[in-house]
């Protein structure tokens, strides 16, 4: 069974500031996706990542895959209140199972 | 329509009743997923439709759990003899390849709050 694990689950920063979120996952994948969910709405996708290597930027956020460690990266740079929010990877299983597995979710809250 | 369009929006039931949630998928989508939302949890899978045909129901916690669409558009999640737990947010997604075949983007509605009290 698969599964994706997120680290941290919650963090608070100040603006200006750079951090990373981690997302592990249990079985072989080379797709991942980022999302973004903001209270009481609707997820937002931010990245697809479908190699071992790609990295995908888009203005203060860069995500990564490791499909070799089961792992990608979520980096933000120079953080601004805008981007607070809860961010969740998703991987795609494979083997016939056609759902995404998404993490628990990492809840970002930005300081002014 | 523009996006994935979810109703209703808020329900509030009682244990035992039935409950119908609809999704209405960006058109031309043909891949539809149901996902349900726990506070605090990451969307969990409940079932895909490729077309009118479920193509994975592996997600559905029970038999209570059915989701149908006719027309290969529109879908509705029925629960039956809704219980406390079943309380969650729905999460309806589309895209735009079948199967995650292409890059897999899914576009989610706002989801359907259910409530058992």
């Amino acid at each position: 069974e698969l599964k994706v694990e997120q680290n941290p689950l919650f963090l608070s920063m100040q603006e200006g500031k750079n951090y990373t979120i981690y997302c592990n996952y249990s079985t072989t994948s080379d797709r991942l996706y980022w999302y973004r969910q903001d209270p009481g709405k609707s997820l937002e996708s931010l990245f697809v990542l479908l190699s071992n290597g790609a990295v995908k930027q888009e203005g203060r956020l860069m995500a990564s895959l490791d499909t070799k460690a089961r792992l990608s990266t979520l980096h933000i740079t120079a953080a601004v209140h805008d981007l607070s929010a809860t961010y969740f990877c998703a991987v795609f299983p494979g083997g016939g199972a056609d759902g995404l597995t998404f993490g628990k979710g990492t809840h970002l809250i930005i300081q002014p | 329509g523009a996006g994935v369009s979810q109703t209703p929006s808020n329900k509030v039931t009682e244990k035992g009743k039935y409950v119908e949630l609809r999704c209405d998928p960006i058109s031309g989508h043909t891949a539809l997923y149901w996902y349900r939302q726990s506070l605090g949890q990451g969307p969990e899978f409940l079932i895909y439709f490729q077309g009118t045909g479920a193509a994975d129901d592996s997600g559905l916690p029970n038999d209570r759990f059915f989701a149908v669409r006719p027309e290969g558009s529109v879908s509705t999640l029925k629960i039956q003899r809704t219980e406390r737990g079943d309380s969650a947010v729905y999460l309806c997604a589309s895209s735009l390849m079948p199967g995650l075949a292409d890059t897999g983007e899914l576009f989610f509605g706002e989801g359907s709050r259910l409530t058992v009290l």
